[in-house]
């Protein structure tokens, strides 16, 4: 029973697509999160959504669009994919103080 | 200036003994909470310790603890009798903000280990 999971785990795509990544969890945590990270091991935060509300937005392009239709679920659609984009994405949960746990992450890689 | 510093980029660490990974933050949040992470070469990201601004104990988890050292703000990693499947890549990470929904999660830029037979 996966606490958080995402998919897919890999996506290899062409420059220019849009593509979705899927998360849930089942932990019934309120907060949910986007991170990327890069060929560097460095992780990021992109989103933060708090029972299903926006909460944190770095700076991030708007060709990706985060979507939570309730809050066991953080969605991130990215636009006009370009080569930047590749790097492993990871969605991770929280509850309140406590830690944040994270799906297996998703790699993707823009040819 | 850098909210969470990892000074270590790689360490290596004989098997069975003992090792510390560095981690020192930044923040004049009075709240803050201290999370330590391990992200084996398969690539998932595993919760391992967590210590939290007002805690008066250093916590521990079987191999691991952490010493906190408030003064200093510094949070080291430290595993006790190393084993094989201890390397890995290890991030330091900050919880900044009261609880109850904005917290933001700064990491660091991580410690390679590899832990030598």
């Amino acid at each position: 029973d996966t606490a958080v999971s995402q998919t897919p785990k890999y996506l290899v795509t062409q420059m220019g697509n849009d593509k979705s990544i899927k998360c849930e969890q089942n932990l019934g945590h309120d907060t949910m999160y986007w991170y990327k990270q890069d060929s560097k091991k460095f992780l990021k935060i992109m989103f933060s959504y708090n029972n299903k509300e926006l909460i944190i937005n770095e700076t991030v392009p708007n060709r990706f669009s985060p979507k939570s239709p309730d809050k066991a679920h953080l969605n991130l659609h990215i636009n006009s994919l370009e080569l930047g984009d590749s790097a492993v994405y990871f969605c991770a949960s929280s509850q309140a103080a406590g830690p944040q746990h994270f799906g297996d992450g998703t790699r993707l890689s823009i040819l | 200036a850098q909210k969470i510093t990892q000074t270590q980029p790689g360490m290596f660490v004989q098997e069975k003994e003992a090792v510390t990974l560095d981690c020192t933050y930044d923040t004049s949040d009075p709240s803050y909470g201290l999370f330590w992470y391990k992200q084996p070469s398969s690539g998932e990201m595993i919760f391992l310790i967590y210590q939290g601004s007002y805690d008066q104990q250093n916590a521990t988890e079987g191999r691991y603890s952490l010493n906190f050292q408030k003064a200093r703000k510094s949070a080291n990693l430290v595993i006790s009798a190393s084993q094989l499947g201890d390397s890995a890549m290890y991030f330091c990470a900050m919880r900044e903000g009261a609880t109850g929904g904005y917290q933001k999660v700064t990491f660091g830029t991580g410690t390679k280990l590899q832990v030598i037979p």
